[in-house]
């Protein structure tokens, strides 16, 4: 089945870029996706990218995919408080018919 | 529209009882989820439904069972509740299988003596 790896924290200044980097094991994935658990509440959809796709940018986030690597990164331009949470990598099957496949999850503290 | 929503947000069980989370969304979406939340251990997958009439089991179904009583309403059963099943729990919905954003509830907070 789907492996999906990521580290469990990351901590950066204000200001700084924020770097958050997951590993997948499916050659065959079809749809990344980068979800964001504000404290106390459920998952939220951040950004996704297609797998025929190298990068894409929404505003301070940039999605990198390196399919070679199998690797998937998501890059926070000037990191704020705010943006202290929990990041989940996920990863869609080829098939489609399954649900996605979660990381564990990586904390991010963001440090005034 | 309210999303996704679940009830209760925190309940306190002792070992053996049982209990039944409820979940229901307003989006008129096709499939919808249970996972479970613990530290260190990320979101893993219980029970999910593709389609109303239809459910499966995911990572970790031991210990539970699921309902989906209609297109709105997917309900999750521990029926003898045990500490290990202390967790967060979280419903979620999406229009399919296959690339559809995922909406997530607010989740419920379990902890079982």
């Amino acid at each position: 089945g789907e492996d999906v790896e990521q580290s469990l924290f990351l901590s950066v200044r204000e200001g700084d870029s924020s770097v958050i980097n997951c590993t997948y094991t499916d050659s065959s994935s079809t749809y990344l996706y980068w979800y964001k658990q504000e404290p106390g509440a459920g998952l939220q959809l951040l950004t996704y990218i297609f797998s025929n796709m190298d990068m894409k940018q929404d505003q301070r986030l940039t999605v990198l995919l390196n399919k070679k690597d199998k690797h998937l990164s998501l890059r926070i331009a000037d990191t704020q408080t705010g943006d202290s949470a929990i990041y989940f990598c996920a990863v869609l099957r080829n098939s489609g018919n399954t649900p996605l496949v979660f990381g564990k999850g990586t904390r991010l503290s963001v440090i005034a | 529209n309210a999303g996704v929503t679940q009830t209760p947000k925190f309940q306190v069980l002792k070992t053996g009882q049982s209990m039944t989370l409820q979940c229901a969304q307003d989006m008129n979406h096709n499939s919808m989820y249970w996972y479970r939340q613990d530290p260190g251990m990320g979101l893993r997958l219980i029970y999910y439904s593709a389609s109303e009439g239809t459910t499966d089991k995911g990572e970790v179904p031991n210990g539970y069972n699921v309902s989906r009583l209609n297109k709105r309403e997917f309900s999750l059963r521990l029926e003898s509740a045990a500490p290990s099943q202390t967790s967060v729990y979280f419903c979620a919905s999406s229009e399919g299988q296959g690339p559809y954003e995922q909406y997530f509830g607010p989740g419920t907070r379990l902890t079982v003596t």
